[in-house]
């Protein structure tokens, strides 16, 4: 059974970086191909990918925010551990892990997802 | 970028059947997937690879995809079905959502 759990900071300052851990189980991402994405959701609107690390720790980010973001992961711990710097009110929202099982499928697990604000 | 478009929101009457459309660049030569998210609820996926259902979703949600439009297809909807619905492709190694359309069955 895949399941995936993020946690980290629930308020974070404007300008703060942001530094979220998911923590897995039921996979392990040594495997060339599988990964974890990481994706967010402000309030009442859609979602939007941020990035994804892979077994073989290739990375991938969304071009419009690549600047901000680090993913990187911990295969030991079980764990992937993703940054975005210069946080804004407007990056307020929930983060979501996910477990992507390759071959440009889908995100077939999510984890329940952390609320974190943007506020001084 | 690659964008894809979904209509903001779709009604359907109990019982009847809902299609959600999303939109893009010759979108029948990807695979798309599509989540569902209740409110307050995390996503789900419910079709993945245009047309195929995870184990334990309804075979109610079927998929299609040709040309510049996918669609999700529920049959028979229910109350339960009322939930924000997103699509997702791959593009250039990026993952792409659709901006979500909500479904109200009346």
């Amino acid at each position: 059974q895949i399941t995936l759990k993020e946690s980290g900071p629930t308020l974070v300052k404007p300008t703060q970086t942001l530094t979220l851990t998911c923590i897995f189980s039921g996979f392990s991402l040594n495997t060339s191909g599988v990964g974890v994405g990481w994706i967010r959701q402000p309030p009442g609107k859609a979602l939007e990918w941020l990035a994804l690390i892979y077994g073989d720790d290739d990375k991938r980010y969304s071009p419009s925010l690549k600047s901000r973001l680090t993913i990187t992961k911990d295969t030991s711990k079980n764990q992937v551990v993703f940054t975005m710097t210069n946080m804004n009110p407007v990056d307020t929202g929930t983060y979501y892990c996910a477990y992507y099982g390759g071959y440009s499928g889908p995100f077939d697990y999510w984890g329940q997802g952390t609320l974190v604000t943007v506020s001084s | 970028s690659y964008e894809l478009t979904q209509p903001l929101s779709v009604s359907v009457a109990l019982g009847q059947t809902a299609r959600i459309t999303c939109g893009g660049n010759n979108i029948g030569t990807k695979n798309v997937h599509w989540y569902q998210q209740k409110p307050g609820q995390d996503p789900v996926l419910v079709i993945y690879e245009d047309n195929k259902r995870p184990s334990g979703i309804p075979e109610r949600f079927s998929g299609s995809n040709s040309g510049n439009t996918a669609t999700l297809t529920i049959s028979r909807a229910q109350a339960g079905d009322e939930a924000d619905y997103y699509c997702q492709v791959w593009d250039n190694f990026a993952v792409v959502f659709g901006g979500g359309t909500k479904l109200t069955v009346l």
